[in-house]
């Protein structure tokens, strides 16, 4: 079985831009969460979807949003980028939505540099 | 959710047990302990998870003291492979309950 996949796998875009990340969940699995990754830090939690609606965000600037489509793969999107937001940005797919007996799996993330 | 507090770095020997610890001593009756990995470059993986009982699976052994204020993680015999930052995370199960709050974790360097 293939595991959650991340596109693209780097990326450098410029201060002002905008980016779309990409996340293809595990087969059969409903939720997508986004994390962000800054170096040196453990991940942040940005957004949760389940069935294609927003479960939980995070504390991140309304420059970040996200979205889930009907096969279940999601988009993260981020407006006026900031020197800040370079970060290894993290997927993650579950089941359902909630945590229950199992945990999350993760993607290897983008790794995005804002210059 | 609880907070927790793990040390920021270890060394094992190759071959010996690695014994992680973490301690969380406002932990709610409703409040799991997880713990993931993240080995450089990757994303983190998860180990384990418990309530008050010990656990065991084919990665790794968790202790959970009987007070649930600290826990351990255990890696029988450390490979080179184990290199990694270990996280251990508190979180309530149910409603709600759809993120992880990462720590800065333990930085564990497996020597040979």
């Amino acid at each position: 079985d293939a595991g959650v996949t991340q596109s693209p796998t780097h990326l450098i875009k410029t201060r002002g831009q905008h980016v779309t990340l990409r996340c293809s969940p595990i087969s059969g699995h409903k939720s997508v969460s986004w994390y962000q990754q800054v170096l040196g830090q453990g991940p942040q939690f940005i957004f949760q979807y389940y069935e294609k609606e927003e479960r939980g965000r995070g504390n991140f600037p309304d420059r970040f949003s996200a979205r889930q489509f009907p096969n279940y793969s999601s988009e993260l999107n981020v407006n006026a980028l900031l020197l800040g937001d370079s970060a290894l940005y993290l997927c993650a797919s579950s089941p359902e939505s909630q945590l229950f007996n199992y945990g999350y799996t993760f993607g290897s993330g983008t790794r995005l540099t804002v210059v | 959710d609880a907070k927790t507090t793990q040390p920021p770095s270890m060394d094992c020997a190759e071959g010996r047990a690695a014994n992680l610890p973490c301690n969380h001593s406002t932990i709610s009756g409703n409040e799991y302990v997880y713990w993931y990995r993240q080995i450089h470059s990757q994303g983190p993986q998860y180990i384990i998870h418990g309530l008050k009982n010990n656990e065991t699976n084919e990665m790794a052994s968790l202790i959970i003291t009987e007070d649930r204020k600290s826990s351990t993680l255990i890696l029988p015999h450390a490979t080179l492979r184990d290199t990694a930052v270990y996280y251990c995370i508190v979180r309530r199960s149910g409603a709600g309950s759809y993120q992880l709050t990462f720590g800065k974790g333990t930085k564990l360097s497996v020597i040979p």
